[in-house]
């Protein structure tokens, strides 16, 4: 247990649905983190929040919309899909948002997109 | 670029081998490394982070070195057991990026 929790585990939708990624960490942590891993790539960051204000977007498509309503919780709100979307998804937190800070990760969502 | 590479991307050794493993990072604007253990259907999971360049970092039988002039890391296993199998990722961070590796798996047969 890294004390970050993820729902789903596992999410199968169809390209027209709205669906929504849920992460929440327990540890106290002020910076929360979106990361996709599609198959035999690595681990691309997504979106950063320090202290709920989204401080980066790697230039993510925006049927991909993030949702930080407080240190605790973290949102991935999923639109009109794509199939190469489908990946797994992890979140993560740490204590300051700095990159020297350990990141603590979720177990990840996997989302297929038919 | 912020191109992190990995070597190997995969080894297989028997129980009781040493091994070690490679990350390649840009030297220039370096701020951490850091190195993470990801079994199958689990979390990763932090092995260590690394600011300075020299820095020699040791949990059990798991040690890490760092290199910020020539951009390298190596992460070191001494006498492999099953349970060390996994993929062992790096990670670099500069500016608000933080990039990841492709890991390198490692298997270790009994």
């Amino acid at each position: 247990e890294t004390g970050v929790t993820q729902t789903p585990r596992h999410l199968v939708m169809g390209m027209t649905n709205k669906k929504s990624l849920k992460c929440e960490q327990h540890l106290g942590h002020n910076a929360m983190y979106w990361y996709k891993q599609s198959a035999k790539k690595p681990l691309e960051l997504m979106f950063v929040y320090s202290l709920e204000e989204r401080v980066e977007n790697n230039s993510v498509p925006s049927r991909f919309s993030p949702e930080c309503p407080n240190s605790s919780h973290l949102f991935l709100h999923l639109h009109t899909l794509q199939p190469e979307d489908s990946a797994l998804y992890l979140c993560a937190s740490s204590r300051t948002g700095g990159l020297g800070d350990t990141q603590y990760f979720g177990p990840g969502t996997r989302l297929t997109v038919l | 670029i912020l191109n992190v590479e990995q070597s190997p991307q995969s080894l297989h050794v028997q129980e009781g081998d040493s091994t070690n493993f490679t990350c390649s990072f840009p030297s220039s604007n370096f701020y951490a490394l850091h190195w993470y253990r990801w079994e199958t259907a689990k979390s990763p999971e932090a092995l260590f982070v690394m600011t300075l360049n020299g820095d020699e970092k040791k949990k059990g039988r798991i040690s890490a070195t760092l290199n910020t002039k020539e951009g390298y890391s190596y992460l070191y296993i001494k006498g492999s057991q099953p349970e060390d199998s996994a993929t062992y990722l790096c990670a670099f961070g500069r500016d608000y990026d933080m990039r990841f590796g492709a890991g390198t798996r490692l298997t270790v047969k009994p």
